[in-house]
């Protein structure tokens, strides 16, 4: 089963404005990470964010982790029409196994209209 | 760095028929590599767990005789769908864990650019 919600499942936005996503899971977590799909193609990656971090950021992107709520955000600042993709949240534990597992939000599907 | 590939990009097979899809890390050693499956408009779901030299393990509900998973080096993992149905049409996305304290000390995953799979 999956292990993230994210919210909202689609949202437009017009170019220049902020667009924030957000992730909910259930479990403990190592690690907390963003991807970018592009319709079709392969994950990119974006952002890692630790468990025992807060806030991080890189260009743009604006990620927050709150792991009393178990819920994290995504911020993507002066939006762009390229920024127009699907954004999933990854969350990694480690499993009975003993070893990390990742597992896929549902996605945030974002639009950016020119 | 830390790049990888899959082959091939998309494949059409016939029902009946078996396909193997590669996936290889090209620039760092890969002890643990991912299977995921995406439908379309879905999310990621993750189909088992390959650890170089040993068998794999699979996630509830994906039938290990159907998808063959083999990881015989650090480099490669393939993945062979067997008697591939019209339902196993879906894009099948690999990713490689670099070895422990490598590339990354939180274990980050790099993702394969996908493969599409469309049986007729």
């Amino acid at each position: 089963s999956q292990q993230g919600e994210e919210d909202p499942q689609a949202l437009s936005i017009q170019e220049g404005e902020n667009a924030t996503m957000n992730c909910s899971y259930k479990t403990s977590i190592n690690n907390l990470q963003w991807y970018r799909q592009n319709s079709g193609r392969g994950l990119v990656h974006l952002i890692l964010i630790r468990s025992n971090e807060r806030e991080k950021h890189s260009g743009r992107l604006r990620v927050t982790l709150d792991t009393s709520k178990k819920s994290s955000s995504l911020l993507i600042t002066a939006s762009r029409a390229a920024d127009t993709a699907s954004y999933f949240c990854a969350t990694a534990f480690m499993n009975s196994g003993g070893y990390q597992k990742v597992t896929f939000g549902t996605g945030t599907k974002l639009q950016v209209i020119p | 760095g830390a790049v990888v590939s899959q082959h091939p990009s998309w494949v059409i097979c016939k029902s009946g028929t078996s396909v193997k899809i590669e996936c290889r890390s090209l620039d760092f050693q890969a002890t643990t590599m991912f299977w995921y499956r995406q439908f379309p408009k879905q999310s990621l779901m993750l189909m088992a767990t390959s650890n170089e030299g040993s068998k794999a393990t699979y996630e509830q509900g994906v039938e290990k005789d159907k998808f063959l998973i083999n990881h015989a080096s650090l480099t490669l993992s393939t993945l062979t769908v067997t008697s591939a149905h019209p339902e196993d049409s879906s894009f099948y996305i690999c990713s490689a864990r670099d070895l422990a304290g490598g590339l990354s000390s939180y274990n980050e995953q790099f993702f394969g650019p996908g493969t599409r799979l469309t049986v007729l």
